[in-house]
């Protein structure tokens, strides 16, 4: 298995473009995951995808970030407009199982977002 | 509300050297407990998991934690620390019946020479 498989690896944009981040999730997780991860604010949960749907998308900073599953092996996160406070490494995450803490996250290698 | 502490923010331990890293956590009944280990520029990798049984778990590269109920804690130990160990470790909690994992704010392990 390939495992979680992101890109791009690092994106460099300036302020005001959009940004589109890809994830792959290993092939029959159900659930999926997208984290933001800051020297200031650590590893935060931006959303939640069970079986594609949405379950929890509160970690979401604003309406200028969406992320979309259209089917089981695709996501993304899109960020419009891109600002420099957005800048981070974007983390992927799958796993099997739905509402467990018992099942096992996989990462992704991450996505490094800097906005100029 | 659940929390997960790492009093750590860096560590820093001598090539050969034994190691602990510590990791309290808060939550009112038994959780599931993680170890993460995340190098340079990539992705978090799990090193071990407890779930239940045997408080001593063994995981990935030599290490081992143990879950010590009596001080809500979930130390991950390794007896001899080599250069390629320098990480930053994540502690992270599950919550029974609960898709969020809890996580720790990181223990950066730096390894002298």
């Amino acid at each position: 298995d390939a495992g979680v498989i992101q890109s791009p690896r690092h994106e460099v944009t300036e302020m005001g473009q959009e940004v589109t981040l890809r994830c792959k999730p290993i092939s029959g997780h159900n659930s999926l995951f997208w984290y933001r991860q800051t020297m200031m604010r650590g590893l935060e949960l931006l959303i939640y995808f069970n079986n594609n749907v949405p379950i929890d998308d509160s970690g979401m900073p604003e309406d200028r970030f969406s992320a979309k599953m259209p089917n089981a092996s695709f996501s993304t996160l899109k960020i419009q407009p891109s600002e420099p406070r957005d800048s981070a490494v974007y983390f992927c995450a799958s796993k099997q199982g739905v509402g467990s803490g018992a099942n096992v996250l996989t990462f992704g290698a991450g996505s490094r977002l800097t906005v100029l | 509300a659940q929390s997960v502490t790492q009093p750590d923010i860096h560590i820093t331990v001598s090539e050969g050297a034994s190691l602990e890293l510590r990791c309290n956590y808060s939550y009112g009944a038994t959780p599931y407990l993680f170890w993460y280990v995340q190098s340079p520029g990539q992705g978090l990798q799990l090193l071990l998991k407890y779930f239940s049984g045997d408080t001593l778990v063994q995981g990935i590269k030599g290490f081992e934690a143990e879950f010590k109920r009596s001080q809500s804690s979930f130390n991950l130990r390794k007896p001899s620390v080599h250069w390629s160990d320098a990480a930053e470790y994540f502690c992270a909690v599950g919550v029974r019946s609960n898709y969020q994992l809890i996580w720790g704010a990181g223990t950066k392990l730096i390894i002298k020479p």
